[in-house]
């Protein structure tokens, strides 16, 4: 596609329950990254995928997020029993190859966990 | 510059004028950086960059500056517009990481007609 495709836009959940994120990266694109916008804060990286390396998770804050690429295009962010600390907008960027910082990011999905 | 908890710093202008937008960065070994733009559900969008070995990069109406001495990043935006008006973001490759960078908190522009 033209840009990188987030969805939901948004998303409401309930505290304990399982939330999935999905991203449509820009279409050749190697890599693909996961950060994560609290309330007036900066981004913060989750987890990186280039082509069929092993991911980078090292951002990961607890072993309730996963993240898998299918096909080497479009990734999913799963979190698993939702906590009200994880309301933030998640944000998908792909670019090109490794090395690439000129990112494309998508718009992002508004998880609210009440 | 940096924020203080969840306020952003928030610099207003009247349109027409010029802009400083700064940042302080966090690594010494970071040789990469950029400057994002976020409108309103948006995500960040790509102004300018910089390497370590320059210390002034020019694009359309934006000038980067960059001192490392003090760890120092700027960002000029020169005639600001009302379409200018967004959070902008400083970030740094994450020193030796290839691919991972690490946000400042922002800094809300506010553009005056």
């Amino acid at each position: 596609g033209a840009g990188v495709s987030q969805s939901p836009s948004n998303k409401v959940t309930e505290k304990g329950k399982d939330v999935e994120l999905r991203c449509d990266p820009i279409s050749g694109h190697t890599a693909l990254y996961w950060y994560r916008q609290s309330l007036g804060q900066g981004l913060e990286f989750l987890i990186y995928f280039q082509g069929n390396s092993a991911p980078d998770k090292s951002g990961l804050p607890s072993d309730r997020f996963s993240a898998e690429r299918t096909g080497g295009s479009v990734s999913t962010l799963t979190i698993q029993r939702t906590q009200q600390e994880d309301s933030a907008v998640y944000l998908c960027a792909s670019s090109l190859a490794v090395g690439d910082y000129g990112y494309t990011f998508g718009s992002g999905t508004r998880l609210t966990v009440v | 510059g940096e924020s203080v908890g969840l306020h952003l710093p928030t610099l207003s202008v009247q349109e027409g004028d010029n802009s400083i937008i700064n940042c302080a960065y966090s690594n010494s070994a970071s040789d990469y950086f950029i400057w994002y733009k976020q409108e309103s559900g948006k995500g960040p969008q790509f102004i300018i960059d910089i390497r370590s070995n320059m210390d002034k990069r020019q694009g359309q109406r934006v000038t980067v500056l960059l001192n490392k001495t003090v760890k120092h990043l700027s960002l000029q935006i020169a005639a600001t517009q009302p379409g200018d008006s967004a959070v902008y973001f400083c970030a740094e490759n994450s020193g030796g990481s290839n691919y991972k960078l690490t946000f400042g908190k922002g800094t809300l522009l506010t553009v005056n007609p």
